[in-house]
């Protein structure tokens, strides 16, 4: 069974800082990983798609990597902002379309 | 931009009672999916559905729940006979195509509150 984990479980950084948030998963057969970011009681949003056959995708400030054979994803987010404090998910698509999720990393970024 | 819609936001029901929830998933979008998330916990896959019938279902899914496409543009999501235990955020989800090849979009959830 799929096994999603993310290190670390909550992070505070100050305004300006390069982060790296991980994600790592049991099973490498996946068709492909999707990072989410989650506001308090709010939506998931869909930040970034990585096909299996990817190693990475960027999108503005974020990019995230793929190495599937060790079963790790990161996402980078360059010069950080307020605006970026939110719950950050990660979650691997394998077999019938179903999305297996991590618990999150829960980020803070102070002005 | 187009996105995924639920009704209602929040549904307070009690135990026993039977709810339906809604969306309206992004309108060239084949594939439907429904999540839930309980308080302080993983985002969990319940089933998925695509030409007009469930394509895959988790253990979760069992016969209290069932899903419905009624008419060209809704989704639902019908649970019967409400436990406590039910009561978590439901999102609804929709991409273009399954398997891998296209991301997954999310409505803004449903809150149920089973009393």
């Amino acid at each position: 069974k799929q096994e999603v984990t993310q290190i670390p479980a909550a992070l505070s950084v100050p305004e300006g800082e390069n982060l790296v948030l991980n994600c790592s998963f049991t099973d490498s057969a996946i068709y492909n990983l999707q990072w989410f970011r989650q506001d308090p009681g709010k939506g998931l949003t869909s930040l970034l798609l990585i096909q299996s056959s990817q190693r990475e995708q960027t999108s503005g400030r974020l990019n995230a990597s793929l190495d599937k054979s060790s079963g790790r994803s990161t996402l980078y987010i360059a010069a950080s902002q307020p605006g970026d404090s939110a719950t950050y998910l990660c979650a691997v698509e394998t077999g019938y379309s179903t999305l297996t999720f991590g618990k999150g990393t829960m980020l803070l970024v102070s002005p | 931009e187009p996105e995924v819609t639920q009704t209602p936001s929040h549904q307070v029901t009690q135990m026993g009672q039977e709810v339906i929830l809604r969306c309206v998933p992004i309108s060239n979008h084949l594939y439907f999916y429904w999540y839930r998330q309980i308080l302080g916990q993983k985002v969990e896959f319940l089933v998925s559905f695509y030409n007009n019938e469930i394509s895959e279902k988790s253990e979760i899914f069992d016969d209290q729940f069932s899903v419905e496409r009624p008419d060209g543009s809704n989704f639902t999501l019908k649970i019967r006979s409400t436990k406590l235990e039910d009561s978590a955020m439901y999102f609804c989800a929709s991409s273009e195509v399954g398997k891998g090849s296209y991301e997954q979009y999310f409505g803004p959830g449903t809150r149920l509150t089973v009393t």
